[in-house]
């Protein structure tokens, strides 16, 4: 059974700080991994994927992976109050077919001003 | 900015009644799915479709659902014999061949679904 898990939240954050989100799965075959935000009564929009071991940095939004520990993170710097949102972390196995998405549960992040 | 469009955006239906989910996706994509999200859980994956077949399901799609894409324009989820577990949204997503590898589905609105 493949299980992407993730702290529910709520997390706080204060306007201008770094949030920090987590996500661990249990697939060992998952390659491929995607934060996803959703507004709340919203779908799904992708923030970034990330393949390999290490960080990938798009503006205020960065990703790491590591494989060996099937560990993903999410840190939103400077955060803003329209980043208050649940953050959704996804897998993709390379046995899945493309588009075939494992989602965790989302983390609830609140910035308050 | 092209979307995807679902109707209805909210459906309520007696138990045992058919539903056809509608969606039209963004028009040069040719990789179309449908998700759900039961309230308060996971998204979870229903079905992928390409080249006028399913290209993977899960266990939840099994021979109540199907899909088509009648036309050059829209995708289509049935349930034909809705149940009372079946209440939740349904998100359809397209996504280019790029798309498609790289995980960044575009996702419609959503159809809320009410067995009662």
């Amino acid at each position: 059974q493949k299980e992407v898990e993730q702290n529910s939240g709520p997390l706080s954050v204060p306007e201008g700080a770094i949030a920090s989100l987590n996500c661990t799965y249990s697939d060992r075959g998952s390659q491929s991994f995607f934060w996803y935000r959703q507004y709340s009564g919203k779908s799904p929009e992708l923030i970034m994927f990330i393949y390999s071991n290490g960080d990938k940095e798009d503006g205020r939004f960065t990703a790491q992976l590591n494989k060996a520990s099937q560990y993903v993170s999410l840190l939103i710097r400077d955060s803003q109050p329209s980043d208050s949102a649940t953050y959704l972390c996804a897998g993709r196995a390379t046995t899945d077919s493309w588009g075939k998405l494992q989602f965790g549960a989302g983390t609830q992040v609140v910035v308050t001003p | 900015e092209p979307e995807v469009t679902q109707t209805p955006s909210h459906q309520v239906t007696q138990m045992g009644q058919e539903v056809i989910l509608r969606c039209v996706p963004i028009s040069n994509h040719l990789y179309f799915y449908w998700y759900r999200q039961i309230l308060g859980q996971k998204v979870e994956f229903l079905v992928s479709f390409y080249n006028n077949e399913i290209s993977e399901k899960s266990e939840i799609f099994d021979d109540q659902f199907s899909v088509e894409r009648p036309d050059g324009s829209n995708f289509t989820l049935k349930i034909r014999s809705t149940k009372l577990e079946d209440s939740a949204m349904y998100f359809c997503a397209s996504s280019d061949e790029v798309g498609a590898r790289t995980g960044e589905l575009f996702f419609g609105e959503g159809s809320r679904l009410t067995v009662l």
